[in-house]
């Protein structure tokens, strides 16, 4: 079974560029987590999607963060414009139908360094 | 605020003997909890969870303990091998929460087991 998909792996853009980073979920997974972690913290939620609706995105700075899941499958992340402090990894991950003790599988990460 | 802490960055045990990282929270809601393992380039793996209904969990040569007066938890590997060397995060969900299935992650313990 493929696990979940992330690209790019890196990237590396100059403050106030924009820029957006995909996640493909584990197939038949209706559940799809945003994360951030910041070097040296454990990750952050920042938005989750049941199916190709919010669920919750209070932790999401949504006057520069935006993510949509169409279809309810595929997720892009996008951050315009983007600060120093947006430098971190940004993990996917997918779980079944998103129940509180379900587990939660994480893509590798895009890991972003905004110069 | 940080909710869920790891007050140890690193550990580092030789192999055969026992590993113990701890973790406490904050959080009275809080009731079920996770620990996941990261690798290098990778993302979390889920590893053991325990629910509070329970003062132990174990899975092979991995035990979690759950204290919950003291609001504290621990991972005990043992006996611990080379593999095991990496970033140990613990998390835990909120009852009360209105995201069914986020987490909180702490900040992680880097555990090198030498040879």
């Amino acid at each position: 079974e493929a696990g979940v998909a992330q690209s790019p792996r890196y990237k590396i853009i100059e403050k106030r560029q924009s820029v957006a980073f995909w996640c493909n979920p584990i197939s038949g997974h209706a559940t799809l987590y945003w994360y951030q972690q910041i070097l040296g913290q454990g990750p952050k939620l920042l938005i989750q999607f049941q199916n190709n609706g919010v669920v919750d995105d209070s932790q999401l700075p949504k006057d520069r963060f935006s993510a949509e899941r169409l279809k309810g499958v595929d997720s892009t992340l996008k951050i315009q414009p983007a600060k120093l402090e947006d430098s971190a990894v940004y993990l996917c991950a997918s779980s079944l139908v998103g129940g509180r003790m379900e587990t939660q599988y994480f893509g590798p990460g895009t890991r972003l360094l905004v110069l | 605020d940080q909710q869920v802490k790891q007050n140890s960055p690193s550990l580092s045990v030789q192999e055969g003997r026992i590993s113990i990282l701890n973790c406490d929270y904050t959080n009275s809601m809080f009731d079920y909890f996770l620990w996941y393992k990261k690798y290098p380039a990778e993302g979390p793996t889920f590893l053991i969870s325990i629910s509070s209904i329970k003062d132990k969990n174990e899975d092979g040569r991995f035990t979690v303990f759950l204290n919950k007066s003291a609001k504290h938890l621990s991972l005990h590997i043992v006996p611990s091998q080379p593999g095991d060397s990496a970033v140990y995060f613990c998390a835990a969900s909120d009852a009360g929460g209105t995201s069914y299935g986020k987490l909180t992650f702490g900040q992680g313990t880097i555990l090198t087991v030498h040879p």
